[in-house]
């Protein structure tokens, strides 16, 4: 079964420093990484899906690399805000390729 | 635009009880899941669904049957509702495969089992 992890499990962060974590997945039958965003009481919302190897994709202050060769992808964030504060999930198909297998998160929090 | 609409947002249920929670997207996703979130925990796959009359078993399905009778309905029902079932239930839909196309997620269900 296919184990997707993340690094660090929570992470504090002065407001305005810039920040990045780690999804790290196995790299044999790489079909896809995704990358979700997730605030307190509300429910997760994809920020980047990304096929390529050395892709990287961003999203105003947010961007993302992979390294499907080595299995894994990070995600920064750029001048953190308070809102930046929520659940940071990255997930990955498993070999059916119909359903994605979740890492535990990084719970990022912004010191104001 | 609605999305993925979750119904009920809330329940409260009795040991042996049972209730069906209702997912209803407007995208005409192929794809469907129902997920619950624990604490401590990541998303964990209870059920799934690639098209209309076909359904599969996730991670952990047992205590929980399904349906996909419709396209955009997807329901998910406890048949004898136990304790250990107290979580927050998410439903999720998508295009097409987990290869390219993201998951669009209802806003939750929220349910306790006394």
């Amino acid at each position: 079964i296919l184990n997707v992890e993340q690094s660090p499990q929570s992470l504090h962060v002065q407001e305005g420093d810039s920040t990045n974590f780690t999804c790290s997945f196995p790299s044999s039958n790489f079909y896809a990484l995704h990358w979700y965003r997730w605030e307190t009481a509300k429910s997760p919302e994809a920020l980047f899906v990304m096929t390529l190897n050395g892709d990287e994709k961003k999203k105003g202050r947010i961007s993302a690399t992979l390294n499907t060769k080595e299995g894994y992808s990070y995600l920064y964030i750029k001048g953190s805000q308070p809102e930046d504060s929520a659940t940071y999930l990255c997930a990955s198909p498993g070999d059916s390729n119909y359903q994605l297998i979740w890492g535990a998160g990084t719970k990022l929090i912004i010191k104001p | 635009n609605a999305g993925v609409t979750q119904t009920p947002k809330f329940r409260v249920l009795k040991t042996g009880q049972s209730m069906t929670l209702l997912c209803a997207q407007d995208m005409n996703h192929e794809y469907m899941y129902w997920y619950r979130q624990d604490p401590g925990m990541g998303l964990r796959l209870i059920h799934y669904s690639v098209g209309e009359g076909t359904t599969a078993k996730g991670e952990v399905p047992d205590g929980y049957n399904v349906s996909r009778l419709k396209k955009q309905n997807f329901l998910l029902g406890l048949e004898s509702a136990a304790p250990s079932q107290t979580s927050v239930y998410f439903c999720a839909s998508s295009y097409f495969r987990g290869d390219g196309q993201p998951q669009h997620f209802g806003d939750g269900t929220r349910l306790s089992i006394l």
